[in-house]
């Protein structure tokens, strides 16, 4: 079966300073992975997508940037966080393909700036 | 206009109440159709998921599609407390990688 993890769980770090969340997913191959932002009260906002290893997709500018170095590995950066920054991060993947009929969620890192 | 469009609620029913969760959304081309649980500090769950029109059952959840009115439902039979949580909905197309989501609705469940 497959599992995706993201780490860390929760992460407090001051304004200025850099980012590092990781997603890996395990049991599947060529998935495509996705960054998303969830405000509280608000509701999923796609950050990056990326149907293959080095093809990153990004829908909101900002000052994140995302890297996919493995096949199942997804990585969400910043040089300098902002305060706008906090948030809870999920990492997401679906099967690979024209079909994308499911989507599955890691747990979440919950990301406070200060 | 928003893609998917989700009351949020709040929603409180007793126990053992009949749930109804709703989204309609504008995009024609969307085929697939998926709904989540998001227990509080947690990942949405995948609940279930439909193609095209229709219903499908999972235990105590319905999920019922209507092509013709860009309208999908969730039905949850015998709410027990651990129901309790935000509901999204979602749904993509054959066309593209994204998938759309719901704003969620709030649903607590009263012993």
């Amino acid at each position: 079966s497959q599992t995706i993890h993201q780490w860390p769980a929760t992460l407090v770090q001051p304004v200025g300073s850099p980012l590092s969340l990781e997603c890996t997913v395990e049991g599947t191959s060529n998935p495509n992975l996705y960054w998303y932002r969830q405000a509280a009260g608000r509701g999923l906002q796609l950050l990056f997508y990326s149907v293959g290893i080095g093809q990153i997709s990004s829908e909101v500018p900002q000052n994140l940037s995302a890297s996919r170095p493995q096949d199942r590995q997804f990585i969400l950066s910043s040089k300098k966080l902002l305060l706008s920054d906090s948030g809870f991060y999920l990492c997401a993947w679906s099967p690979g393909g024209v079909n994308q009929e499911t989507q599955y969620f890691g747990p979440g890192t919950r990301l406070l700036v200060l | 206009q928003k893609e998917v469009e989700q009351d949020p609620g709040p929603l409180s029913v007793p126990e053992g109440a009949i749930v109804s969760l709703n989204c309609t959304y504008s995009n024609s081309a969307f085929q697939y159709f998926m709904w989540y649980r998001q227990y509080s500090r947690k990942g949405p769950e995948l609940l279930m998921y439909t193609y095209s029109s229709g219903n499908k059952e999972d235990g105590r959840f319905t999920a019922q599609v209507d092509k013709s009115s860009k309208y999908i439902s969730l039905f949850i039979r015998d709410s027990q407390p651990s129901d309790s949580a935000t509901y999204l909905c979602a749904m993509s197309s054959n066309t593209g990688n994204q998938f759309y989501f719901g704003t969620g609705t709030s649903l607590t469940v009263i012993p």
